[in-house]
């Protein structure tokens, strides 16, 4: 089983639509919960952070956090063809012994004008 | 401006020549560590350091080798190179106990 693990896509939405990114992790003692967008070619860049359960909106972006499921989300509302990228989700689980990220292998959303 | 610089940004080489990726960045962080891009693979941990003189083997070490002699710089050594280290490489850095890591542009290696 992969530690985190989402949903290759492409997930296609029309612009002004939302998008909804989704993103499982295996190991139950993980805390801390990264969303990344990276453009084809490009170096990832962080979008949003969470570590509690719960909603974290920050404008158009909404991160939730489920920790009873192991489950994390990022809602993108009225997306636009710029969005258009992969979503890594990334996680800092204790089980690898050292502060590091794992990822997932993204997500990729195309937003169709 | 805060950033991590990697060269050389586009390589192409032969199987066994040995070669180093260099990675700066000038926002005296700790935590620096290598990552490379596979399709369908994500981003892997190949190595990291803590702090100056203290590195240790991330996920997929096998094949590199990294120093960390002074904060800001940590290079990526691929001794005898080889076809599956075709990749593309990325260096971050994030201070010690931050959240924010902060990737270079990455670095596309190719072997044949």
């Amino acid at each position: 089983q992969k530690e985190v693990e989402q949903n290759s896509g492409p997930l296609s939405v029309p612009e002004g639509a939302i998008a909804s990114l989704n993103c499982t992790y295996s190991d139950r003692g993980s805390q801390s919960f990264f969303w990344y967008r990276q453009y084809s070619g490009k170096s990832p860049e962080l979008i949003m952070f969470i570590y509690s359960n719960g909603d974290k909106e920050d404008g158009r972006f909404t991160a939730q956090l489920n920790k009873a499921s192991q489950y994390v989300s990022l809602l993108i509302r009225d997306s636009q063809p710029s969005d258009s990228a992969t979503y890594l989700c990334a996680v800092i689980s204790p089980r690898t012994g050292r502060r590091a990220l794992t990822f997932g292998s993204g997500t990729r959303l195309q937003v169709q004008p | 401006e805060a950033q991590v610089t990697q060269n050389p940004r586009y390589l192409i080489t032969v199987t066994g020549k040995k070669l180093t990726v260099t990675c700066s960045q000038n926002m005296n962080h700790e935590y620096m560590s290598w990552y490379r891009q596979d399709p369908g693979l994500g981003l892997r941990q190949i190595y990291y350091s803590m702090n100056v003189e203290v590195t240790d083997k991330g996920d997929v070490p096998e094949g590199y080798k990294v120093s960390r002699k002074e904060k800001r710089n940590f290079p990526l050594i691929l001794e005898s190179p080889s076809p599956n280290q075709t990749s593309l490489y990325f260096c971050a850095s994030s201070p010690d106990r931050g959240n924010t890591i902060y990737f270079g542009e990455g670095s596309w290696l190719t072997v044949v």
